[in-house]
């Protein structure tokens, strides 16, 4: 069975601060992995990733996948209060044409 | 564009109640999706529909139907709604996913639903 897991579930820490948040999975057939930033409502697409070691980055938001050990990880630097949200970590499934996600990380930044 | 719209944003169900969650994208896409959110468990697929016509059961799909009514609506229905139901519903599109180049599912506002 497919399974993507988050860690840690929740981090609280200081604007400014830098954060990592990880993402491990076990999936049949793995294309690609995907992060997403949940704020009040619905998620919203922030990198795709398909390629072992090749940084995805936007602006004070980077990932890279690691396929050999089956992980990803999304680093935020200088982290402000916008940042606070749920990040979800998902998985696609070649041939099963669907996402699996993880539970999610809630990331608290306080000023 | 509106994107992918879901109605009702809100919903309070008694116990054995049904209703339909409706969902319909303007964006032309072939996929559409059910999710549900409860805490500390992300996203749960409930059924998909990979295509017009064709429909796939998720991890969670007791106690839902689905209807894809055309491309463009995807509609999800409880029959006999129970306690457990209660969650936070969000339907989904996307391109079909197999193209590595199409990647992004685009998700509606959510439905919040309570069954008491």
């Amino acid at each position: 069975e497919d399974k993507v897991v988050q860690s840690p579930l929740s981090l609280v820490v200081h604007e400014g601060d830098t954060v990592t948040l990880n993402c491990s999975y076990e999936v049949t057939n793995f294309r690609s992995l995907l992060w997403y930033k949940q704020e009040k409502k619905a998620p919203t697409f922030l990198f795709m990733l398909t390629s072992s070691g090749i940084e995805k980055k936007s602006g004070r938001l980077s990932s890279i996948l690691d396929k050999k050990e089956l992980f990803s990880i999304l680093n935020i630097t200088a982290t402000q209060t916008g940042d606070s949200a749920i990040y979800l970590c998902a998985v696609l499934n070649q041939g099963a044409q669907k996402l699996v996600f993880g539970q999610g990380t809630r990331l608290t930044i306080n000023p | 564009n509106a994107g992918v719209t879901q109605t009702p944003k809100f919903q309070v169900l008694k116990t054995g109640q049904s209703m339909t969650l409706q969902c319909a994208q303007d964006m032309n896409h072939n996929s559409m999706y059910w999710y549900r959110q409860d805490p500390g468990m992300g996203l749960r697929l409930i059924y998909y529909s990979a295509s017009e016509g064709t429909t796939d059961k998720g991890e969670v799909p007791n106690g839902y139907n689905v209807s894809r009514l055309n491309k463009r609506e995807f509609s999800l229905r409880l029959e006999s709604a129970a306690p457990s139901q209660t969650s936070v519903y969000f339907c989904a599109s996307s391109e079909v996913l197999r193209r590595e180049r199409i990647h992004e599912q685009y998700f509606g506002p959510g439905t919040r639903l309570t069954v008491t």
